[in-house]
């Protein structure tokens, strides 16, 4: 079944400990995404991965780290940096080719610290 | 930098009701316009796009969206609600930028009373 897994669905931090997220794609999509969705704010973008071995940050990438080492696969690390990590997280990626941006999102990963 | 703002952020409707969420984006050249869906405990579904063509787009579901570029905006309308259609609505855009990442709104959460 093609898709986008995230793990685990519900993730308890407590303060000053690093957090890892993990994402996984079988669609063999170049690019992958990592948003952030607040209530009231919708969606953030955090990171951004257009092909294996590069990343980017995106709008609100303080406190956070991702690696992109395999083209399945990109993890998000929430670090004692983020001041405010306590969140839901969506990982999505676009179809291959120019014109397609639409993204398909996983299931998300909620994330809070105590 | 793109921006997407949706004033609605909450709308309550009986069923039946018609139903409209404004969208309105801040970027002056060409883009890509999407509206996603969230219904409870699910994950991020696409409802409708726009890429170029014919401004009034259909969507799943009976929904459809009217591209105006002279207000930059991509309202979301339905003649007639569900109470199946309580969920949340984003708005999002991308601009043709070498990021490809799409820019969303804050949501409109619409709650569908029977």
């Amino acid at each position: 079944d093609g898709g986008i897994t995230q793990s685990p669905k519900y993730l308890f931090r407590k303060e000053g400990q690093n957090v890892t997220l993990s994402c996984e794609q079988n669609l063999n999509h170049d690019a992958m995404y990592w948003y952030r969705q607040d209530p009231g704010q919708g969606l953030r973008l955090i990171y951004y991965s257009q092909i294996v071995n590069d990343f980017q940050k995106g709008d609100i990438a303080e406190g956070y780290s991702v690696s992109r080492e395999k083209k399945e696969s990109f993890p998000l690390t929430v670090t004692s940096a983020q001041k405010n990590p306590t969140a839901f997280y969506l990982c999505a990626s676009p179809p291959n080719g120019q014109g397609n941006t639409e993204a398909f999102f996983g299931q998300g990963t909620r994330l809070t610290v105590v | 930098a793109q921006s997407v703002s949706q004033h609605n952020h909450h709308v309550i409707l009986s069923e039946a009701a018609s139903l409209e969420l404004g969208c309105n984006y801040s970027y002056g050249g060409t883009v890509n316009l999407f509206w996603y869906v969230q219904y409870p405990g699910q994950h991020l579904q696409l409802l409708l796009k726009y890429f170029s063509g014919d401004p009034l787009v259909k969507g799943i579901k009976g929904f459809e969206a009217e591209f105006i570029k002279s207000k930059f905006s991509f309202n979301l309308r339905k003649p007639s609600v569900q109470w199946s259609d309580t969920a949340e609505y984003f708005c999002a855009v991308n601009a043709n930028t070498g990021r490809r990442a799409l820019t969303f709104g804050s949501g409109t959460r619409l709650q569908v009373q029977p």
